[in-house]
């Protein structure tokens, strides 16, 4: 069975900043992995997301994370905190379903804010 | 431009109404969700549809039923609403034709936020 944990679900940096939100998974079989954000009053967006290919993944802005397997981990980072950051972060991880319907299981979101 | 739509943003109903909340995307998707999102509990599935007339029940089904009659639309039912259900809805679809990666991205709409009273 495949799960999500999300370490901390409230995380604030200083603008200008480097952010790390944690991420780790379980899964069964080689996971897919993403990332996702959430404005506040919308919906989720796509950040980024793990395909098997390269391990470090880079996203829309400026977002990028790294998957480690020995550590089961998809850690989300960005060099350099803008106030337009400030968002909630959800990473999902789905272990597939050749041809057919695949199930995405997320966490349960870190906020992050971001201080002047 | 992707776009999933839902019928309202906010909704107020009372307790034991039947409530319908619509979801319409334009992706021509063969899959459609619907998550509740709740503070400390995260996404959590109640059903989705992986073709038209057909769904399947997800982890909190309870309470919900789908229909799906065309492959653009999945409405969510709440046969008998109670304050319970009083939470963020969102409706998500995703294509199953990037078959070489396998990686379904689900694309989300903006949610409505229902309120039972």
């Amino acid at each position: 069975a495949q799960s999500v944990t999300q370490l901390g679900s409230h995380v604030s940096v200083s603008e200008g900043a480097l952010v790390l939100l944690r991420c780790n998974y379980s899964s069964s079989v080689p996971p897919y992995l993403f990332w996702y954000v959430q404005y506040p009053n919308q919906g989720l967006q796509l950040l980024l997301k793990y395909t098997s290919a390269a391990t470090l993944v880079k996203g829309i802005n400026g977002f990028e994370a790294e998957f480690k397997k020995s550590e089961t981990s998809f850690h989300l980072t960005k060099p350099s905190a803008h106030m337009s950051d400030a968002a909630e972060y959800f990473c999902a991880v789905s272990e597939g379903n050749p041809g057919g319907y695949q199930k995405v299981t997320f966490g349960i979101g870190t906020k992050l804010q971001v201080i002047p | 431009d992707v776009k999933v739509t839902q019928s309202s943003r906010y909704l107020v109903k009372r307790t034991g109404e039947k409530v319908f909340l619509e979801c319409v995307q334009d992706m021509d998707h063969e899959n459609m969700f619907w998550y509740r999102q709740d503070p400390g509990l995260g996404l959590r599935l109640i059903y989705f549809s992986y073709d038209v007339k057909m769904k399947e029940k997800g982890d909190i089904p309870e309470g919900y039923s789908v229909s799906r009659e065309k492959k653009e639309r999945f409405s969510l039912i709440l046969e008998s609403a109670s304050t319970n259900q009083t939470s963020m809805y969102l409706c998500a679809s995703s294509s199953v034709r990037e078959r070489r990666e396998m990686v379904y991205e689900q694309f989300f709409g903006p949610g409505t936020r229902l309120t039972v009273l």
